[in-house]
């Protein structure tokens, strides 16, 4: 079933460790974001990438970096965990960045940081 | 900024009756899209319903429509005939469909879980 894959699904996480959750999808999509869930709060962007190669601020980037050398994949990379951001992390992606397609949803990594 | 707001944390209602559940969001734009997502214990993200700024007609599918309100910006959702699978958290969510640099990104709700009672 087509879709986006995410990577691990959950893990927990020392303080000051650098992680990488990994984020693959399959449907060609051109846009693809991360979010970040917290009781309460809803989902917040993190970080975004309109295309391959081009990537931008959300709301909350901070501690967080991305990358997105291809159309299929956009890990997202805590350089040096930090208790706060333990948080379920949602991979998704849009056809176009713009518009009226829909946002599509990975099924999210808990992390945990300790 | 857009905001999305909803009011209530918690609903519940008995299997087979109907149950609304409330959103109003706050925009200075025009045209722009309005969703429902539908979050199961599973965490999986699930689009429910989805309407256009630009159209009059509410949205149906299947179980679940909508009472799009332009003019008072507000967009709540109806389930119909409530099943114990509907049980999860709802989120309403906002993306503007205007031309403007970077992502058109989702504007979340805080959520409103759904509990049905058999």
């Amino acid at each position: 079933i087509a879709g986006i894959t995410q990577a691990p699904t959950s893990q927990i996480l020392a303080a000051g460790r650098r992680m990488t959750l990994r984020c693959t999808q399959d449907m060609r999509h051109n846009a693809m974001y991360w979010y970040r869930q917290d009781l309460g709060l809803g989902l917040r962007l993190i970080h975004y990438s309109n295309t391959a190669g081009t990537t931008g601020k959300g709301e909350v980037p901070d501690g967080y970096s991305v990358s997105r050398a291809n159309t299929d994949d956009f890990p997202l990379t805590l350089a040096s965990a930090v208790p706060s951001q333990t948080s379920v992390y949602f991979c998704a992606s849009s056809e176009r960045p713009r518009g009226r397609g829909t946002i599509y949803f990975g099924e999210g990594s808990w992390l945990t940081v300790v | 900024a857009q905001t999305v707001t909803q009011s209530q944390p918690e609903m519940s209602v008995q299997e087979a009756e109907t149950v609304t559940l409330s959103c109003t969001y706050d925009t200075s734009e025009s045209d722009y899209y309005l969703f429902w997502y539908k979050q199961p214990p599973s965490r999986q993200m699930i689009l429910v319903i989805r309407q256009e700024a630009y159209k009059q007609q509410n949205a149906t599918e299947n179980r679940f429509s909508v009472n799009f309100q332009k003019a008072a910006k507000s967009f709540s959702l109806k389930i119909s005939d409530s099943q114990l699978g509907d049980a999860a958290m709802y989120f309403c969510a906002y993306r503007s469909a205007e031309r403007i640099q970077g992502a058109q990104k989702l504007v979340f709700g805080q959520g409103t879980r759904l509990t049905i009672n058999p």
